[in-house]
């Protein structure tokens, strides 16, 4: 079935590298996309999204790059902390005309920063 | 205000016990959420509430049962759970097709 899925469970960075995580999705029909971080034992939190007629979005620290020919997604960490240190979901929301469909989660990306 | 409130944090509960999670906000969000997630896995979506109505069901069992009672609350029933119910039931809310902002969750032990 359509999904969105992630390469790697599992990334570990020194601290103060770059990090890229990445996240393949299926669904062609899918128009916006989140990144969230989740640590532990709290909620996921929005991080930065995109929508499908853009290529590039950056904020504070992050970019989140989309490359719809291949369907990927990826998540850059620009100079990582500790405090990066948790899960990281991209989220797919299909057009839906506006409705409330909720979002689609990948596998998660477990990324721990090393001092 | 641009906080989801989660509570009970955490619940230990039999399987023949009833019992409420709740989940309120206060940022004007029409569109609410209920997310479970198990450890070291994705949230999967179980239901939506539009407008105070149930607008998906995502083919959840009946012992889970939810209720909008207004715009800011969103309340999950329990009802003879079982163990595999055990996890972290996540609430969110939306305006309408848009970023969802997560509450912190009720981590669920059903023994």
């Amino acid at each position: 079935g359509e999904s969105v899925g992630l390469h790697l469970p599992t990334l570990s960075v020194q601290e103060g590298d770059n990090s890229i995580i990445n996240c393949a999705y299926s669904n062609s029909a899918s128009d916006y996309f989140i990144w969230y971080k989740q640590e532990s034992g709290k909620g996921p939190q929005f991080i930065i999204d995109i929508r499908s007629n853009m290529d590039k979005r950056q904020g504070q620290r992050v970019t989140v790059l989309l490359n719809k020919t291949v369907k990927h997604l990826s998540l850059q960490i620009a100079a990582t902390q500790p405090g990066d240190s948790a899960v990281y979901f991209c989220a797919e929301i299909p057009y839906s005309g506006g409705g409330a469909d909720g979002l689609t989660f990948g596998k998660g990306t477990h990324l721990i920063i090393q001092p | 205000d641009t906080e989801v409130t989660q509570t009970p944090k955490h619940l230990v509960m039999g399987m023949t016990n009833k019992k409420s999670l709740k989940c309120e906000q206060h940022m004007g969000h029409r569109a609410m959420y209920w997310y479970k997630q198990k450890a070291k896995k994705p949230p999967e979506l179980m239901f939506v509430y539009s407008y105070e109505k149930l607008s998906i069901n995502e083919s959840v069992p009946s012992r889970f049962s939810p209720e909008c009672p207004n715009s800011s609350l969103l309340n999950l029933h329990l009802h003879a759970l079982q163990p595999e119910d055990s996890a972290l039931y996540l609430c969110a809310s939306a305006r309408g097709a848009n970023v969802l902002t997560f509450g912190a969750g009720s981590r669920l032990t059903v023994l």
